[in-house]
């Protein structure tokens, strides 16, 4: 079965760095544009980046655009966000996400998420 | 950059009873609308796509309709684990980007 798990997440000051991971197993990872999307405490949903399946293409939401970078080694069947300049208002749980259908890129939507990994950004 | 409107913010509904979630977009989004379900402490639940397609094993009683800028999620008899929160989310082309809805909390009446 499917499954994505987040880690990496935590607590780390303003203007320092975190990545994430997110370990992907169950499905044929190198077939799928894979998501990053993230949920302030309490708030609703947030689309952070996308990547194509075989990373040639990356988007980003324009609140993490020049801050995050999206990136995927499909020999390791791993999901990477580099998030950098962390700003309070980037606390949030960030979900990983497989796309509907393999060979999609970009053009289909978050269907299978992980649970998720909190960042807390608090000096 | 498309905005999405999600109504009611709060519907409060009985076992058995009907629910119509809309969402409605600020400009045309064609039929690349989905709908999510979320409950406390869990991912989303991709329910439906394309405005009107059911994902793999979701029941029935979930469908989808509209295109352009109105779409309705109906829930045609609501089970006790159909009380979660709703968003619609929808995809565009150029520029890329995915934007989610406010979301629709259904609970119990």
């Amino acid at each position: 079965q499917v499954q994505l798990v987040e880690s990496g997440g935590g607590v780390v000051q303003p203007g320092r760095s975190l990545r994430l991971s997110c370990a992907a197993s169950g499905f044929t990872f190198s077939n799928y544009g894979m998501y990053w999307v993230r949920q302030a405490p309490g708030k609703g949903l947030e689309w952070v980046a996308l990547i194509w399946y075989d990373g040639s293409s990356k988007y980003y939401a324009d609140s993490v655009k020049g801050r995050f970078t999206i990136s995927r080694d499909n020999s390791k069947n791993t999901l990477y966000l580099q998030m950098n300049s962390l700003r309070a208002e980037d606390t949030a749980v960030y979900y990983c996400a497989k796309d509907l259908f393999s060979g999609c890129s970009g053009d289909c939507y978050p269907d299978y998420w992980g649970q998720g990994t909190l960042v807390t950004v608090s000096s | 950059e498309i905005v999405l409107t999600q109504s009611p913010a709060t519907l409060s509904l009985s076992p058995g009873e009907r629910a119509t979630l809309s969402c409605r977009a600020t400009q045309s989004v064609n039929n690349y609308l989905a709908w999510y379900q979320q409950k406390p402490g869990q991912a989303p639940r991709l329910l439906i796509y394309d405005a009107s397609n059911r994902a793999t094993g979701i029941p029935a009683r979930f469908s989808g309709s509209g295109s352009g800028t109105d779409f309705t999620l109906t829930i045609s008899s609501l089970e006790p684990e159909d009380f979660a929160v709703y968003y619609c989310q929808q995809r565009s082309n150029w520029p890329r980007l995915f934007t989610f809805g406010p979301g629709t909390k259904v609970d119990i009446k």
